[in-house]
């Protein structure tokens, strides 16, 4: 089936470690999102991907990095910058360039991250 | 003032009722209006798309868009406990552009 992978589910973390949230779709979409969720904050756009290696900060990405080497995979690494990591992160992809698009986006199931 | 308001709730109701939720904006150019639902630590799925002005209906939902107002709504009919999820409206102007977020109403549906 189609559909976005991200793993891992649950992830626990040190402060002051670097973690690294994969992302992986098989819809042959060319832009994908990485979003974190807080409660009563909605969501939030930390990074995007058009096109393969380049990317676009969003609205949070102090602290964070991406890349994007293949069209599929949009990897997402919390550094130890990022001061208050824990949270929902949630990875979406979409289509582009057409001019029916909708902009509608489609996510993975999340990964939730705990900083101990 | 943000380009999505959603009021966050929480909204509880008991099984049966009719359930109202709603999304203003500011943005006159969006014409692509959703509605995604998303379950407790799960991704948001989509429920429902409407496209400029109108109503959408799609079994015990409705959406409604009223681009003069700038007013989006989501009726669901005979709510279920199945229903409790957070709802997230989005709105995007169409092909390159961004897709806007509401924060999400919290709905609880009680048996």
């Amino acid at each position: 089936d189609g559909g976005i992978t991200q793993s891992p589910k649950y992830l626990f973390r040190k402060e002051g470690q670097n973690v690294t949230l994969s992302c992986e779709q098989n819809l042959n979409h060319d832009a994908m999102y990485w979003y974190r969720q807080d409660p009563g904050q909605g969501l939030r756009l930390i990074y995007y991907s058009q096109i393969v290696n380049d990317f676009q900060k969003g609205d949070i990405a102090e602290g964070y990095s991406v890349s994007r080497e293949k069209k599929e995979s949009f990897p997402l690494t919390v550094t130890s910058a990022q001061k208050n990591p824990t949270a929902f992160y949630l990875c979406a992809s979409s289509i582009i360039g057409q001019s029916t698009n909708t902009g509608e986006l489609f996510f993975g199931e999340g990964s939730r991250l705990t900083v101990l | 003032q943000k380009e999505v308001e959603q009021d966050p709730g929480p909204l509880s109701v008991p099984e049966g009722a009719i359930v109202s939720l709603n999304c203003t904006y500011s943005n006159s150019a969006f014409q692509y209006f959703m509605w995604y639902r998303q379950y407790s630590r799960k991704g948001p799925e989509l429920l429902m798309y409407t496209y400029s002005s109108g109503n959408k209906e799609d079994g015990r939902f409705t959406a409604q868009v009223d681009k003069s107002s700038k007013y989006i709504s989501l009726f669901i009919r005979d709510s279920q406990p199945s229903d409790s999820a957070t709802y997230l409206c989005a709105m995007s102007a169409g092909a390159g552009t961004a897709l806007i977020f509401g924060k999400g109403t919290t709905l609880s549906v009680s048996s």
